[in-house]
């Protein structure tokens, strides 16, 4: 159980275009999603915070307007990325926790992004 | 202070050999921790959470201690397979909201 999907697991776009990156619970419903960043060799930078039928809460130094998370249902939530650029390569990875005591996340598979 | 602090390592260790990896964190408020394993280009996985007596799950022992702010991972008999990153992961104070250490990394040799 506690199973989270994101899609696509790999991308390569042109600079300026947008990407959307789709993350789903599988077979639980999350009350919490998580999308994080994360560079070569270094640890996952948490971007932003998204429950279900409100807006996210992004971390500091984050662009909200750069990267639109909506989170239409409890199990899925998405990630854009507009107008990307070289500098956003990187890989995304999306987690998913339901209420419990130690509140765990379940982590995506990530997408890779590679801007041209 | 960063909010959770991590030795990157590496520690190369031998098969069979017993290692232990720190993390200290800032907030005193907080209340989950848990340790994670990523393997190299992949997502996280969660290795256990900590609890505040400790835990022990086969080769792993996850210890908390609050007065000090660190948790701590024990792993006995090390195998080949338990090469990875490991990263420590605190809920801040009265939240949800996961920060991450910059993990350990662990090689086991031969």
């Amino acid at each position: 159980g506690a199973v989270v999907s994101q899609h696509p697991s790999w991308v390569i776009c042109k600079s300026g275009t947008s990407v959307k990156i789709e993350c789903r619970s599988l077979d639980f419903q999350a009350t919490t999603m998580f999308w994080y960043r994360q560079f070569p060799k270094q640890s996952l930078m948490l971007m932003a915070t998204s429950n279900e039928g409100s807006k996210a809460t992004y971390e500091q130094g984050v662009e909200k307007d750069k990267f639109l998370i909506n989170h239409a249902s409890l199990t899925l939530s998405t990630l854009t990325v507009t107008s990307a650029h070289p500098e956003d390569s990187s890989f995304y990875i999306c987690s998913a926790s339901m209420e419990s005591l130690y509140n765990e996340q379940f982590f995506g598979p990530g997408t890779r992004l590679t801007v041209l | 202070r960063k909010e959770v602090e991590q030795d990157p390592g590496p520690f190369n260790v031998p098969e069979g050999a017993t290692v232990a990896f720190n993390c200290t964190y800032s907030n005193s408020a907080s209340q989950s921790f848990f340790w994670y394993r990523q393997d190299c280009r992949k997502e996280p996985k969660l290795l256990m959470s900590v609890y505040s007596s400790g835990n022990e799950d086969g080769r792993f022992t996850a210890q908390l201690n609050r007065a000090s702010q660190y948790i701590s991972l024990l792993i006995r008999d090390s195998k080949l397979s338990d090469s990875a990153t490991y990263l420590c992961v605190v809920n801040r104070g009265g939240s949800y909201i996961p920060t991450f250490g910059r993990g350990t990394s662990l090689i086991v040799h031969p």
